[in-house]
Formats: C-alpha cells, sequence, structure tokens
C-alpha cells in the first residue's frame, strides 16, 4: 500500500498570508506512461463532506479559486493557498489513485492566526 | 457534475448486519466507477471499497474483506454496501463518491461526494 504522508498536522495563517501543506508519498505516484502524478487534493469543511481541489497534482478543478495551487512531483507534493481567506478554514487532504487501495494522507487543519 | 445521496445508516450492535445505499443522479451513473470510503469521528478519510461501471469489478480495503459487499444496480442509479459482521471500528461516516473512470484501478479522484450517512456500532 502507498502511505501518504502529510505535514503539518495543522497550521495557523493570518487572514491574506500563504498557508503551505505537504503531502509525501512512500512510493512515486508519477506514471512514467503519460508522464502525470496520480496525485489529488480535497478540502473538508466541518461537517460537510470533501470537495475535490486538485488532480494530476496540480489540476484546478473548474470552479476553484486560483489562490488553491498544487505543486510536485514523484513522492512530494505541495497544496499553497496563497492569500487565505477566512472561507479557507478547513481540513485538507491528499490522495494517491497510482494504485489499488486509494489512499489519504492524515489531514492537515487550517486556521486563522 | 452529479448529485449522490446515502441513506440507511444507523445504529447497530456488534455482528450485526447493515445495508447502506447512495442514489446518484445527473450523471450517467453506468459509465463511472464508484467507491465507499468513510470517516471515523475526528478521524481522517478512508477509501473502503470500489466497483467498476459494469459492476463486473469489486475491491475492499483489507479490514472489510469478507465482511463487506459492493453492488450496483445500473438500472436504478443506485449504490449499495453490505456490511456484515460488524465491529465497533467500523463505527464511522460512509460516503458514496463518483470516480473519473470506469474502472476502479482507472478510479482516479473522487468527485462529487455524497453528504454521507453514520453507521455507529456499539451495544
Amino acid at each position: 500500500d502507498i502511505v501518504m504522508t502529510q505535514s503539518p498536522d495543522s497550521l495557523a495563517v493570518s487572514l491574506g498570508e500563504r498557508a503551505t501543506i505537504n503531502c509525501k508519498s512512500s512510493q512515486s505516484v508519477l506514471h512514467t506512461s503519460n508522464n502525470k502524478n496520480y496525485l489529488a487534493w480535497y478540502q473538508q469543511k466541518p461537517g460537510q463532506p470533501p470537495k475535490l481541489l486538485i488532480y494530476w497534482a496540480s489540476t484546478r478543478k473548474s470552479g476553484v479559486p486560483d489562490r488553491f495551487t498544487g505543486s510536485g512531483s514523484g513522492t512530494d507534493f505541495t497544496l499553497t493557498i496563497s492569500s487565505l481567506q477566512a472561507e479557507d478554514v478547513a481540513v485538507y487532504y491528499c490522495q494517491q489513485y497510482y494504485s489499488i487501495p486509494l489512499t489519504f494522507g492524515g489531514g492537515t487543519k487550517v486556521e486563522i492566526k | 457534475e452529479g448529485q449522490l445521496l446515502e441513506s440507511g445508516g444507523g445504529l447497530v450492535q456488534p455482528g450485526d448486519s447493515l445495508r447502506i445505499s447512495c442514489a446518484a443522479a445527473g450523471f450517467s451513473f453506468r459509465t463511472y466507477a464508484m467507491s465507499w470510503a468513510r470517516q471515523a469521528p475526528g478521524e481522517g478519510l478512508e477509501w473502503v471499497s470500489g466497483i467498476s461501471a459494469s459492476g463486473g469489478a469489486t475491491y475492499y480495503t483489507d479490514s472489510v474483506k469478507g465482511r463487506f459487499t459492493i453492488t450496483r444496480d445500473n438500472s436504478k442509479n443506485t449504490l449499495y454496501l453490505q456490511m456484515n459482521g460488524l465491529r465497533a471500528e467500523d463505527t464511522a461516516v460512509y460516503y458514496c463518491a463518483k470516480g473519473d473512470g470506469a474502472t476502479v484501478t482507472n478510479f482516479r479522484w473522487f468527485d462529487p461526494w455524497g453528504p454521507g450517512t453514520l453507521v455507529t456500532v456499539s451495544s
């Protein structure tokens, strides 16, 4: 199984400041056949199901604000919120879809400082 | 994008069985693989099971193999999860989610997710 490890577990950022979330996979999720990283990011607000933000490690889903950016390749990935807004308070998860079982990171809680 | 709505959760005793359902609308249900994922109270997300678009291939996480069965009825646009031999550690909100491909091995990302149904296993 591919283990996904996120860091930090939580972070507090001032409004308008940058938030950076890291995700590391126990093995590469880069498919050499198509040069794509099989990684997605989700946002989950309290009492709600997760929502897809980014797939293929860096492709923003339609409608997702451009302050959310995914980057990285192979085993190391980052989700950056360039200018934190109040509505971005949530838990963020990474997920690999390179192999079954599909696995998620443990989550990173983002709060306002 | 479509909509998903789970139902059938509730309070059961250890060892009991329960079937939860997920009604799909707004997309071609028979074209996409589907999955169940769960979230224990205060915990993270865990993929539980997936089924191909045709229903011919199913996959499970190790902790539920032999106890849970995923099925789908494409004529009713509905996904099911039959859970037998329930344990306290199965207590969670169960979400259904649509994949981006037709097979579980090509499931890719979960989008959309239903609002979830709570299953509580307790004596």
